[in-house]
């Protein structure tokens, strides 16, 4: 069972444009969230964070929105950029324990 | 941030011999390390979870006396595949909670390829 969902493999959009990039989870325990970008060949980098005290949180050109009535988390990257083409991965935690979602993978076309 | 080393970030090995991959973490004590392996095309599969100066909690299907994972300081961790054989080729990946952190931080990877 999926504890933390992914449901686009894949996402393109068009430089300049908004990428919403979208994060389903159903454990009600978990009460942080993280987004994170891979390239290929590396690890993964921490992009941002969400309490689940707040329901927004934005730096620079990304923001996280958090619904927990919902149990949905998205992440905007306004405006999208070609060296935003990467892997995006969504986790949720709770204490130690981490959990993350399959990724989706953004390509930003020029 | 917070940075974590992970070394070799790519090894060829022959069938059969055994690799050591280190973790670090530079500028912070790690309570707890993760380490993870990558198929292509897949999400992070968490293998273990170590804490310092105890055993790795392994995750299910996850065989302990062929990845070991020795976290003996708070600095370091180091995943040993050992007898290597060419389906353990992939991607290994580790990560690093700060004592009383939330943020987990990832080193650089490891590509094995094991011939």
């Amino acid at each position: 069972d999926q504890q933390v969902k992914q449901n686009s493999p894949s996402l393109s959009v068009q430089e300049g444009r908004i990428s919403i990039l979208n994060c389903d989870y159903t454990n009600s325990m978990f009460d942080y969230f993280l987004w994170y970008k891979k390239y290929p060949a590396e690890g993964p980098t921490f992009l941002i964070s969400i309490s689940s005290i707040k329901d927004k949180n934005e730096d620079g050109r990304f923001t996280v929105f958090l619904n927990k009535s919902a149990k949905h988390l998205s992440l905007h990257i306004v405006p999208s950029q070609p060296g935003d083409s990467a892997v995006y991965f969504c986790a949720a935690s709770y204490g130690q324990n981490f959990v993350f979602g399959p990724g989706t993978r953004l390509s930003v076309l020029p | 941030g917070a940075v974590v080393s992970q070394h070799p970030s790519w090894v060829i090995c022959k069938s059969g011999t055994s690799v050591k991959i280190e973790c670090r973490s530079l500028d912070f004590q790690a309570t707890t390390m993760f380490w993870y392996r990558q198929f292509p095309k897949q999400s992070l599969m968490l293998m273990a979870t170590s804490n310092e100066g105890s055993k790795a909690t392994y995750e299910q299907g996850v065989e302990k006396d062929k990845f070991l994972i020795n976290h003996a300081s708070l600095t370091l961790s180091t995943l040993t595949v050992t007898s290597a054989h060419p389906e353990d080729s992939s991607f290994y990946i580790c990560s690093a909670q700060q004592g009383g952190g939330e943020k987990l931080f990832f080193g650089s990877g490891t590509q094995l390829s094991v011939l």
